[in-house]
C-alpha cells in the first residue's frame, strides 16, 4: 500500500519568509510525528499527534514553529519568519495505535528546507 | 531522559566482510529499540525492532541485532556485507513514558563498502 508522503520534496526560501510542509500519513494510522534532521543536531523529535490532538509538542524549537492535523490525516508543519538555522530535512512518520504496544513508525522521504 | 550513543561515526568494510555497528542506550525502563537505515536522499527504513522476548532479533536484508540488558547495548550485525548496504544507520529508543512513543535517535553511523 501507499507509504507516508511529504511535499514538497525540496523547498528553498529566503530568510524571514513563512513555509508550510505537508505530510500525508499511511491511511488509518492515528499517530503522526514530525522530526528534524540537521547536520549539527542529528534527528530530533518535534511534535506528536494522536488523531487531531497534539499531546506532545515538547520538541518544537521556538514559537515560530507550529503544526496542525485535520481529519485525523494530513498534517502541516508551519515555520514562520524562517531563519538560516531552520535549514534541515523535515521528516514525518506515522504509526498505528496498538493496545499497550509500541508499534513501528514509518517514515516519509522528507522535505529538504534551505533558508538563504 | 533517554539517550542513544553510536560510538562510530564512519565505518568502512570490504564487500563480503562481516559487520557490527554499535549502539548503547540509556533508558530507565524496558527499552523499545530500533535500527533504521537511510540511503542518500531517502527517508528512514526500518531494519528491525526489539520490544520483548528473544534478545536476538532478525530483520530485513540479512541483518540481526542482539539486545544485552547488562551492557545497555543493541548492536547490529550482518555476516556478509553487500555493496548495496552502504548507507547511514540509526539506532533509536522509543519512549513509552510520555505515551507518545517518540523516538530518540543516535547520531548515526555511516557505512562505506569497498568493492
Amino acid at each position: 500500500g501507499a507509504g507516508v508522503s511529504q511535499s514538497p520534496s525540496n523547498k528553498v526560501t529566503e530568510k524571514g519568509k513563512d513555509v508550510e510542509l505537508r505530510c500525508d500519513p499511511i491511511s488509518g494510522h492515528t499517530a503522526l510525528y514530525w522530526y528534524r534532521q540537521s547536520l549539527g543536531q542529528g534527528l530530533e523529535f518535534l511534535i506528536y499527534f494522536q488523531g487531531n490532538s497534539a499531546p506532545d509538542k515538547s520538541g518544537l524549537p521556538s514559537d515560530r514553529f507550529s503544526a496542525e492535523r485535520t481529519g485525523g490525516s494530513v498534517s502541516t508543519l508551519t515555520i514562520q519568519r524562517t531563519q538560516q538555522e531552520d535549514s534541515a530535512v523535515y521528516l514525518c512518520a506515522s504509526r498505528t495505535r496498538t493496545s499497550g504496544g509500541v508499534d513501528t513508525q514509518y517514515f516519509g522521504p522528507g522535505t529538504r528546507l534551505t533558508v538563504l | 531522559a533517554q539517550s542513544v550513543t553510536q560510538p562510530d561515526i564512519h565505518i568502512t568494510v570490504s564487500e563480503g566482510a562481516s559487520l557490527e555497528l554499535r549502539c548503547n542506550y540509556s533508558y530507565g525502563a524496558t527499552p523499545y529499540l530500533f535500527w533504521y537505515v537511510q540511503s542518500p536522499g531517502q527517508g528512514l527504513q526500518l531494519l528491525l525492532k526489539y520490544f520483548s522476548g528473544d534478545t536476538l532479533v532478525q530483520g530485513i536484508k540479512g541483518f540481526e541485532a542482539e539486545f544485552k540488558r547488562s551492557q545497555s547495548s543493541f548492536n547490529l550485525r550482518k555476516p556478509s556485507v553487500h555493496w548495496s548496504d552502504a548507507a547511514e544507520y540509526f539506532c533509536a529508543v522509543g519512549d513509552s513514558g510520555a505515551g507518545s512513543y517518540q523516538l530518540t535517535f543516535g547520531k548515526g553511523t555511516k557505512l562505506s563498502v569497498i568493492p
